[in-house]
């Protein structure tokens, strides 16, 4: 069974520091994405990766993933209050697009 | 990337009634996806509607309670039946499709029905 687990799920930062939300996942899987949600909205596509070692990225945060360890990072840097959200990974299931394996999510507060 | 809409964005329903939420898409999409969030949890996929055939449900979802619709590739409704508290949830419609800055398809999500039952 495909099991994708994050971690930390709570994330307190400072403005100004770096951090790193951890993504594993049990079986192998053809591509890996990244998604932001704020309260109360619907989910927005950061990163999908396809292949191993594949970077990606947008502004403060950049997406890695390495399918031998399957473990990809969404690294945080120099951490800005509007970057606070919900992070989530997902994974697809049997190379069947659409049908996606999500993670608990890291809920992410960037402190002044 | 394509644009999704849903109706309604949100609704307060009395326990034994139904609510039919609608999907549409500015796109022709082959598969169109139904997703469930439980409050303060991640996303579940429901079903997947397919044009023309009986949706594909996953393990511990069934049609009775979730009937599905998807007369064209443009649109889908998502009926939730016989409710519960328990289905209190934000129910959210998802395609695959691709940015046009991109070359590859990436899986894209409404924005959501928040349905509260009492």
């Amino acid at each position: 069974e495909l099991k994708v687990e994050q971690n930390p799920l709570f994330l307190s930062m400072q403005e100004g520091k770096n951090y790193t939300i951890y993504c594993n996942y049990s079986t192998t899987s053809d591509r890996l994405y990244w998604y932001r949600q704020d309260p109360g909205k619907s989910l927005e596509s950061l990163f999908v990766l396809l292949s191993n070692g594949a970077v990606k990225q947008e502004g403060r945060l950049m997406a890695s993933l390495d399918t031998k360890a399957r473990l990809s990072t969404l690294h945080i840097t120099a951490a800005v209050h509007d970057l606070s959200a919900t992070y989530f990974c997902a994974v697809t299931r049997g190379g069947s697009q659409g049908n996606l394996i999500f993670g608990k999510g890291t809920k992410l507060s960037v402190k002044p | 990337s394509a644009v999704i809409s849903q109706k309604p964005s949100r609704d307060i329903c009395q326990r034994g009634t139904s609510l039919t939420i609608q999907c549409q898409v500015d796109s022709q999409v082959t598969m169109m996806f139904w997703y469930r969030q439980q409050p303060g949890q991640s996303l579940t996929l429901i079903a997947t509607a397919n044009q023309g055939s009986e949706a594909t449900y996953e393990s511990g979802f069934v049609i009775d309670k979730f009937p599905i619709s998807r007369p064209n590739l443009t649109f889908s409704t998502l009926t939730v039946s016989n409710m519960s508290p328990e289905d209190s949830s934000i129910y959210l419609c998802s395609v695959v499709g691709h940015k046009r800055t991109s070359r590859y398809n990436e899986q894209f999500f409404g924005p959501g029905t928040r349905l509260t039952v009492l």
